[in-house]
């Protein structure tokens, strides 16, 4: 089936340091959205991604979508405690749901 | 203020009961989810409805059942078929399609006893 595959699984980092999470396809995204979930929490909507080779920014956080629509990228400049989580990216194939990635749980060590 | 309500927040249930999970919307969106969430897994859908009176198999519907009998109001219930249902359940809705992102209740954490 479709799958979207997600990269590194943890990430442990230094508070300070940047931290980047990647998102892969075998096949073509109609469009890509990023989502949080704190821990004990659920996950929260940060941003979608359509067009290609597109790239938004968001204070710290900058998210792309490659040129042929099958990767995705969130990077977050010098990491604070407040970005601890699990981030996820989810894709659609051209129908109306959206299949999740497995996700990258950050941890920063103070 | 709008939101999704999911309840209970931990349920406990034996092995060869079924079980209802609550999940209502005040936001008026026509597209209601459900996702499961097991560690390591990410979240895997197991029914989604994009209109009342209509709803489609996810990727894991087996086990399962839902209805949709009103905008606000998409209860899922974890029959007996379903082996392993020790779980964290999500529900989620978006105005319609994909358009939007989504917006998640705060689950419901299932422990089979």
């Amino acid at each position: 089936g479709q799958q979207v595959m997600q990269i590194p699984q943890y990430q442990h980092v230094q508070e300070g340091e940047d931290f980047t999470t990647y998102c892969n396809s075998s096949t073509t995204l109609s469009n890509i959205q990023w989502y949080k979930q704190r821990p004990g929490g659920h996950p929260v909507f940060l941003i979608q991604l359509v067009k290609s080779g597109e790239v938004k920014k968001q204070k710290r956080l900058t998210f792309q979508f490659g040129e042929a629509k099958k990767n995705s990228s969130l990077h977050i400049t010098a990491t604070q405690t407040t970005d601890v989580g699990t981030y996820f990216c989810a894709g659609s194939f051209g129908n109306e749901k959206l299949t999740f990635g497995t996700g990258t749980r950050l941890t920063i060590i103070p | 203020d709008g939101g999704i309500t999911q309840s209970p927040k931990y349920l406990f249930r034996k092995e060869g009961q079924n079980v209802t999970l609550s999940c209502e919307q005040n936001l008026n969106h026509d597209a209601m989810y459900w996702y499961r969430q097991d560690p390591g897994q990410g979240l895997r859908l197991i029914y989604y409805s994009q209109i009342v009176n209509d709803f489609q198999k996810g990727d894991i519907a087996e086990g399962y059942s839902v209805s949709r009998e009103k905008k606000e109001s998409f209860p899922l219930t974890v029959t007996s078929a379903q082996k392993n249902p020790t779980a964290f359940y999500l529900c989620a809705s978006t105005p319609d399609g994909l358009s939007y992102g989504y917006t998640f209740g705060s689950g419901t954490r299932l422990t089979v006893v």
